[in-house]
Formats: structure tokens, sequence, C-alpha cells
């Protein structure tokens, strides 16, 4: 499985928009890329998954360059309850375990 | 979206005791669950594939008989710690993606406090 690099932490600022990239660069051919988001002492949220280019939900987008060996999960005017942790996984979509990775803690300031 | 349970939410049991913690998918099957263990300050770390109507599958270095997993049902799978260790303390957090579909949902998690 691909293994996943992100930063450790970022700071950012109520209403900013914060990009959190990930590098995945021994992804396979039949790999997608999920977000999720974690709160202290609770379980994982999906944030967002795409294969290529863009995704776009009502949380967030998903930035994919064509050679796909990095990631860019988009967050639009954050707030202090945005503050978390943020993964980036890598595996196929036939239910393939989830290696975590040291994820990305965002703390957002007001 | 799907909605995964945990059972006990934390549960505090002393050395030497087991404890049983399940894991529920409330609206969907899944014949496959996965099981983590998170420690303070740390990432998640897979533990085990729970495989309904099998045997679980266990990742290099965990105890398949400290850490036992049953898949009973297409909607439960349960992990029992035995024999537990002050070193077990840690939050349980199972996982599943509903047969047919492509996203893993996450339980709450459980929080084991071994005294």
């Amino acid at each position: 499985l691909a293994k996943t690099t992100q930063p450790i932490s970022m700071d950012s600022y109520e209403g900013q928009e914060v990009n959190i990239t990930c590098s995945h660069n021994n992804i396979a051919t039949n790999d997608y890329i999920t977000w999720y988001q974690q709160f202290p002492s609770q379980g994982p949220r999906f944030i967002i998954q795409g294969y290529k280019t863009k995704v776009t939900n009502e949380v967030a987008s998903l930035f994919i360059p064509a050679d796909r060996k990095s990631s860019t999960l988009s967050l639009p005017r954050v707030s202090l309850s945005d503050t978390a942790v943020y993964y980036c996984l890598v595996g196929d979509n036939n239910f393939n375990k989830f290696y975590f990775g040291s994820g990305t803690k965002l703390n957002v300031k007001p | 979206g799907a909605v995964v349970s945990q059972h006990p939410s934390r549960v505090i049991c002393k050395s030497g005791t087991s404890v049983k913690i399940e894991c529920r998918s409330l609206d969907f099957q899944a014949t496959t669950m996965f099981w983590y263990r998170q420690f303070p300050k740390q990432s998640l770390m897979l533990m085990a594939t729970s495989n309904e109507g099998s045997k679980a599958t266990y990742e290099q270095g965990v105890e398949k008989d400290k850490f036992l997993i049953n898949h009973a049902s297409l909607t439960l799978s349960t992990l029992t710690v035995t024999s537990a260790h002050p070193e077990d303390s840690s939050f349980y957090i199972c996982s599943a993606p509903p047969t047919g579909g492509y996203e893993q949902y996450f339980g709450p998690g459980t929080r084991l406090t071994v005294t």
C-alpha cells in the first residue's frame, strides 16, 4: 500500500482557506485517495475521496495532479471547529486495509 | 451516511481481566470490519481485519491470542482483550465498508483503561 507523507501540523486563522498537501509517490493505478478528519476521542470522519483531477463536495475540495503522486485537501473559510487532525489515505476500493500515516494537526485560531 | 456504533464507549477494568468491545454496522451489512488502536497523540494503528464467517487476520506484531476477534454476523464484530494489562489501555476504533460501497465508516471508539 502506498505510504503517505503529510505535514505534522499547520496553523490558520478563522475565515482563511487551508490547503493540506499529501505526498503518495508510490500510489498504484487502482488506488483512490481519501481524506478523513478526526477530533480528539472520536472516530475518523470521511471528508472526501477522489481518483484524479478535482473533486468538490459541500465541505472540501480535493485536487489531484495528473501524476497522482500528491493530493491537496482544500478547506474553504475554516472555523474554530475545523481544528482537528486530517489524515490522507491511499488504497483501492476493494476494501483493503487502510494504514494511517501521521496526519496533519490543523489548529485554527480566532 | 452509514452508521457504525461501538459499545461500550468507555470501560475500566482490572489487570488480568478480559474485556469485550462490540462494533455494529447499524444500517448496512459488512462482510469485513477493521480494528484499530490509537494511543494518545498518535495515529491509528491497524490491528486486524475481521472477516464474517472466517478467522480474523492480524497485522504483524499483534497477538491474536490476546486480541480475540469474532465476526459472527454481517453487522457485528467483537474484539475481546484477554488478560488485560495497563499497557493495553488505549482508544480502540472499528471501521466497516458497506458491501458494494467504497467508503469506510468508522465507529466512535472505545476508551479502555486497565488499572
